[in-house]
């Protein structure tokens, strides 16, 4: 059973658009993660949201964690091919257990 | 700081034979190490996870025999492909976590396995 669950799975999207990537969950975490990750590497931590309701942003990159803690989102603005990765939401609960989400596949066309 | 490495990057085995993947936390003192598969495209599948000193915790259908997991120290843990198949290709990621730091993981950069 996969907890977390990512949309859309597939994006694909023309440079300078802005695009949203959504993780959501019927379970509560007390901490949830998003990472990027490039083809061949591992993911790489973008941020760590842990208060219902946090809003971070990390330059065009915009992650907001529900109110209820059960899910996420990650906003980009002016997407640009650098961008183009992997996009996993993986969540924390009190007792120590990791799960990452089902994965959004991003690409940003020039 | 928080810098994982795996190692190799790449190995290619004949099948039947057994290939051991490293996994290190280079920084800190990982007091947990996670195994995960990764297929084309898909989120990561959770392996197992294992504490420095203590036998690994494997999720459900992922047989022990067959991949075995030694964390003998709080910056190494290690996974074997026992008789390695073809099916057993795949991208195979470690994390490491710092109980001091929280929960977030820090992954290595992957061991791409090809089985002939």
């Amino acid at each position: 059973t996969q907890l977390l669950e990512q949309s859309p799975q597939f994006l694909s999207i023309q440079e300078g658009e802005n695009l949203t990537v959504y993780c959501n969950s019927s379970s509560v975490f007390s901490s949830l993660q998003w990472y990027r990750q490039e083809p061949g590497e591992g993911p790489v931590l973008l941020v760590t949201v842990v208060t219902g309701g946090e809003v971070k942003k990390l330059k065009r990159l915009t992650f907001q964690f529900g109110d209820a803690r059960k899910d996420s989102s990650l906003h980009i603005t002016a997407a640009q091919p650098g961008d183009t990765g992997l996009y996993l939401c993986a969540g924390a609960n009190t007792g120590n257990q990791f799960y990452f989400g089902t994965g959004t596949s991003l690409t940003v066309i020039p | 700081g928080a810098v994982v490495s795996q190692h190799p990057s790449r190995v290619i085995c004949k099948s039947g034979t057994s290939v051991k993947i490293e996994c290190r936390s280079l920084d800190f003192q990982a007091t947990t190490m996670f195994w995960y598969r990764q297929f084309p495209k898909q989120s990561l599948m959770l392996m197992a996870t294992s504490n420095e000193g203590s036998k690994a915790t494997y999720e459900q259908g992922v047989e022990k025999d067959k991949f075995l997991i030694n964390h003998a120290s709080l910056t190494l843990s290690t996974l074997t492909v026992t008789s390695a198949h073809p099916e057993d290709s795949s991208f195979y990621i470690c994390s490491a976590r710092d109980g001091d730091r929280g929960y977030e993981q820090y992954f290595g950069p992957g061991t791409r396995l090809t089985v002939t």
